[in-house]
């Protein structure tokens, strides 16, 4: 398995503000995501973070709101950026293992918009 | 549009039953099959995968999978309250991007 650290784990922001979110992996990965997680809700692809190069966006999600970046093969970082309430939620890093396959994700960011 | 279906509970079953949760995905060329588990407040924790048709089991768990009615299925036997928890089904393509179903929320009542 991979183990996944995300910080902050929480933190409350202004509206009009933006934030980091970092994510290190402690194993070799071939890709990693950005999820969303609204109250009680399931887990909504915001991209995939693409080593070196831009990341991959679903529909609905865009650069200038979520810039996204991956250096090297281990670390992600996920901007919120201009935010507001909506964009209340948890947002979960998440990489696939190279050696099985396998989605792991780490504990989450909730992120509370005033 | 890939879709991942699951019923959103709550499933409630006694302490020691079988609880049976179940999906379908709409995309046939979908690969790889996967089950997390999610207790409130908390990620979502990987139980078991499965890529090919019929029974997978480990311990207290067996997935299923049916390729054909596209369809797969998490039994847990001998339920206890510890399970207690939403079950997230994902689905991915070529073992790309992951699609999750909406989750089944089970209780297991002592």
């Amino acid at each position: 398995s991979a183990v996944i650290s995300q910080k902050p784990s929480r933190d409350i922001c202004q509206r009009g503000t933006s934030l980091t979110i970092q994510c290190q992996v402690d194993s070799q990965v071939t890709m990693m995501f950005w999820y969303r997680q609204q109250p009680g809700q399931s887990l909504t692809l915001i991209a995939t973070a693409n080593q070196g190069s831009e990341a991959t966006y679903e529909s609905g999600f865009v650069i200038d709101k979520f810039p996204i970046s991956r250096p090297n093969l281990t670390f992600s970082t996920l901007t919120v950026s201009n935010m507001s309430p909506e964009d209340s939620s948890i947002y979960l890093c998440s990489a696939k293992t190279t050696l099985t396959g396998e989605l792991f994700f780490g504990e989450g960011s909730r992120l509370t918009v005033l | 549009q890939k879709e991942v279906e699951q019923n959103s509970g709550p499933l409630s079953v006694p302490e020691g039953a079988i609880a049976s949760l179940n999906c379908t995905y709409s995309d046939r060329g979908s690969q790889s099959f996967f089950w997390y588990r999610q207790y409130s407040g908390k990620s979502p924790e990987l139980i078991m995968f499965i890529y090919s048709n019929g029974d997978k089991e480990d311990g207290r768990f067996t997935a299923q999978l049916n390729k054909a009615s596209q369809y797969v299925s998490l039994l847990i036997r001998d339920s206890q309250p510890s399970d207690s928890a939403t079950y997230l089904c994902a689905v991915a393509l070529y073992g790309q991007n992951f699609v999750f179903g909406p989750g089944t929320r089970l209780s297991v009542l002592p």
